[in-house]
C-alpha cells in the first residue's frame, strides 16, 4: 500500500513565524502536491513537484514556498505565517503515468 | 477546461438503505474520474476510479459508480448504506493535457441515520 505521511496532525504557530510542512511518501512516486482545503472553497492546488528540486505553481502559490530534495519527501514552507493561512494543508503523491493521487493525513494549521 | 460538479452538497439517509451521489463533469478529453471518501480530519482515500476501461467501475467498501458518456455523469452508488459511511465524498476529474491535474468537486456530505 502506497504510504503518505505528514509530520503533524496538528499545528499552531504565531502570525510572523517559519513554518515549516512536511510530507514523506514511501513509493518512488515521482510527482507530489500540496494542496489546502477550506469550507467553502474545496481543495487547492498549492505547488506540486514532478521530479527532484523541480517545481511548479499550482492555484494558489502566493505566500508559500517548496523544496523537493530528496524524492521521497516534499516540504510547503510558509515563510511569515499569517491569520489567513489557518488551513488544512493535505499532500498527496502520484506515480507517472498513472493520474490517481495518494493523500496523507493532513494537516491542521492555526496560525494566531 | 475540466470542471466537477456534484449535484448534492448534503445527502441523508437511513442505514440499510441505498446510497446515490451525483457527480457531472466537463471534459475537452477522454476523462480519467475518480470518487474520494474524507473521514472528519482525516485525508482523501481513493474510493474508486475510471481510467477508459470497464465503465462500471467497483470500488472499495462496497461502492461503485458508473461512467456515462452520454450524459457526461460518473455517479456513486452502494445497495446498502452503513454508519461507518457517513463522510465527505468528493468527485474528481483529471486533466492529461496538464499533467494530469486534479479537478475536485465541492464535496458532497453524507449522514447515514440509525
Amino acid at each position: 500500500d502506497v504510504k503518505v505521511t505528514q509530520s503533524s496532525r496538528y499545528l499552531v504557530k504565531r502570525t510572523g513565524e517559519k513554518v515549516f510542512l512536511e510530507c514523506v511518501q514511501d513509493m518512488d512516486h515521482e510527482n507530489m502536491f500540496w494542496y489546502r482545503q477550506d469550507p467553502g472553497l474545496g481543495l487547492r492546488l498549492i505547488y506540486f513537484s514532478y521530479d527532484v528540486k523541480m517545481k511548479e505553481k499550482g492555484d494558489i502559490p502566493e505566500g508559500y514556498s517548496v523544496s523537493r530534495e530528496k524524492k521521497e519527501r516534499f516540504s510547503l514552507i510558509l515563510e511569515s505565517a499569517s491569520t489567513n493561512q489557518t488551513s488544512m494543508y493535505l499532500c498527496a503523491s502520484s506515480k507517472r503515468p498513472a493520474p490517481e493521487q495518494f493523500f496523507g493525513p493532513g494537516t491542521r494549521l492555526t496560525v494566531l | 477546461a475540466q470542471s466537477v460538479t456534484q449535484l448534492d452538497s448534503h445527502v441523508s439517509v437511513s442505514e440499510g438503505t441505498p446510497v446515490l451521489l451525483r457527480c457531472n463533469y466537463s471534459s475537452s478529453y477522454s476523462p480519467s474520474l475518480f470518487w474520494y471518501v474524507q473521514h472528519p480530519n482525516k485525508g482523501l482515500q481513493l474510493l474508486l476510479k475510471y481510467t477508459s476501461a470497464a465503465t462500471l467501475v467497483k470500488g472499495i467498501n462496497g461502492f461503485e459508480a458508473e461512467f456515462k458518456k452520454s450524459e457526461t455523469s460518473f455517479h456513486l452508488t452502494k445497495p446498502s448504506a452503513h454508519m461507518s459511511d457517513a463522510a465527505e465524498y468528493f468527485c474528481v476529474v483529471s486533466d492529461p493535457s496538464v499533467w494530469n491535474k486534479f479537478y475536485f468537486g465541492s464535496g458532497t456530505k453524507l449522514n447515514v441515520k440509525p
